[in-house]
């Protein structure tokens, strides 16, 4: 079944130390984005990328990097420099060819916490 | 800048009874609206999404919502609510052209159903 696959469903960072949250998709999709969820505050967008090699910046993209090598990975790396990455991360895709009002569709997200 | 605005952070309904869910946007033109609904520790799950034609969409699970462009609203409706539709639901906005990029979410409400 196509979809898309973030890994891993938990992860641990120590204080000083930068953290990679894996996000793949089959589903031949052109776009993708990375959103933080924290309780009662909906979901932020941290990045996206329509097209490989190109990516934006999105409403909280500080403390965080991306990079988009390929068509379907989408890695977020959360620096040092995010001070409360604590949070649920959730990773979508969306396809941009055809129809053009299409959605975008989600992973079943990674929550971070700080040990 | 558009925005999303869903006034009930809890809405507790009982088991067979009618549900609405209540969703205002501020966009300068018209929008993309969607509906999307997230049980625990979940990804986000598409419900329904309005483009244009009828105003009234149907989406998956009994689901239907209605777009009122003169009270800026797509309000979320069910008529007889299951225990297993307990979760959060979220609306969402886009801009309504080729190349619409990013959604707007709103803060969500977390749906209780009591039996």
């Amino acid at each position: 079944d196509g979809g898309i696959t973030q890994s891993p469903k938990y992860l641990f960072r120590k204080e000083g130390q930068n953290v990679t949250l894996s996000c793949e998709q089959n589903l031949n999709h052109d776009a993708m984005y990375w959103y933080r969820q924290d309780p009662g505050q909906g979901l932020r967008l941290i990045y996206y990328s329509q097209i490989v090699n190109d990516f934006q910046k999105g409403d909280i993209a500080e403390g965080y990097s991306v990079s988009r090598e390929k068509k379907e990975s989408f890695p977020l790396t959360v620096t040092s420099a995010q001070k409360n990455p604590t949070a649920f991360y959730l990773c979508a895709s969306r396809g941009t060819t055809g129809t053009w009002h299409q959605p975008q569709h989600f992973g079943d997200g990674t929550r971070l916490s700080i040990l | 800048a558009q925005s999303v605005t869903q006034p009930d952070i809890h809405i507790t309904v009982s088991e067979g009874a009618s549900l609405e869910l209540r969703c205002n946007y501020s966009y300068g033109a018209t929008p993309y609206l969607f509906w999307y609904v997230q049980s625990p520790g979940q990804g986000l799950q598409l419900l329904l999404k309005y483009f244009s034609g009828d105003t009234l969409v149907q989406g998956i699970k009994g689901f239907e919502a209605e777009f009122k462009r003169s009270q800026s609203s797509f309000n979320l409706r069910k008529p007889s609510v299951h225990w297993s539709d307990a979760a959060e639901y979220f609306c969402a906005v886009g801009p309504m052209n080729s190349g619409y990029s990013t959604l707007t979410f709103g803060k969500g409400t977390m749906l209780l159903v009591s039996p």
